[in-house]
């Protein structure tokens, strides 16, 4: 069955550390890649996508993920965290052409000031 | 603000009860979708429209009843609830590329359904 998986479920840093959040997936077809971002008592919205093109796509505030297909992965990164980025971030698969869409269980980010 | 609204907010209800959860959408997509997210679980696809029409069923109980009146609005109803069907309940849509294909998915604050 077709799934993904973060392996980080919680992680703390200290202001100004690098982050790198890894997502892989399971499935051979063509995806569509999402990182989705929930702040404390705020939605589920959108942090970057890569559909297409090329694998090193940016999104807000920063951040960045690079897709890698022969590994299925999609990991995000920042440079340099800041205690705004605490929140919980999830990777998400579509198989494109469809509307399913496979969530990873997410990662609990605190970033102490 | 998304431009995803779901009420009600906050529900509490017994297992032999019947309510409806709502979702509107006000930023012209063509695809609604209601999720279940639970505590250390992945967020759940449950059920797919696309104008109007359910494209994904994913092998949800029959005691969730989703309705889909048009593109904008997107009904859950509940009936006969289990303890473990406690969650959070969350509504999606999403607009489509120049391709055709389903685009970014917006989200709604959710519901949080308890079930006693």
């Amino acid at each position: 069955a077709q799934s993904v998986s973060q392996h980080n479920h919680h992680v703390i840093l200290s202001e100004a550390a690098s982050l790198e959040l890894g997502c892989n997936y399971s499935y051979g077809g063509t995806v569509n890649l999402f990182w989705y971002v929930q702040y404390p008592g705020q939605h589920l919205q959108l942090l970057l996508k890569y559909f297409s093109g090329d694998p090193l796509v940016k999104g807000i505030k920063g951040f960045e993920a690079e897709f890698i297909k022969s590994k299925f992965s999609f990991n995000l990164r920042k440079p340099s965290v800041q205690w705004s980025d605490t929140a919980e971030y999830f990777c998400a698969v579509n198989n494109r052409g469809t509307y399913k869409y496979i969530f990873g269980t997410g990662t609990r980010l605190k970033v102490l000031a | 603000e998304t431009g995803v609204t779901q009420t009600p907010r906050h529900l509490v209800m017994g297992m032999t009860n019947k309510k409806s959860l709502k979702c509107e959408q006000h930023l012209g997509h063509n695809a609604m979708y209601w999720y279940k997210q639970s505590a250390k679980k992945p967020l759940e696809l449950m059920f797919v429209y696309n104008f109007k029409e359910q494209t994904e069923n994913n092998s949800v109980p029959s005691r969730f009843s989703p309705e889909c009146p048009n593109s904008s609005h997107l009904f859950l109803h509940l009936h006969t609830l289990q303890p473990e069907d406690s969650a959070l309940y969350l509504c999606a849509s999403s607009g489509r590329t120049s391709g055709q294909n389903p685009d970014t998915q917006y989200f709604g604050p959710g519901t949080r359904l308890t079930v006693l």
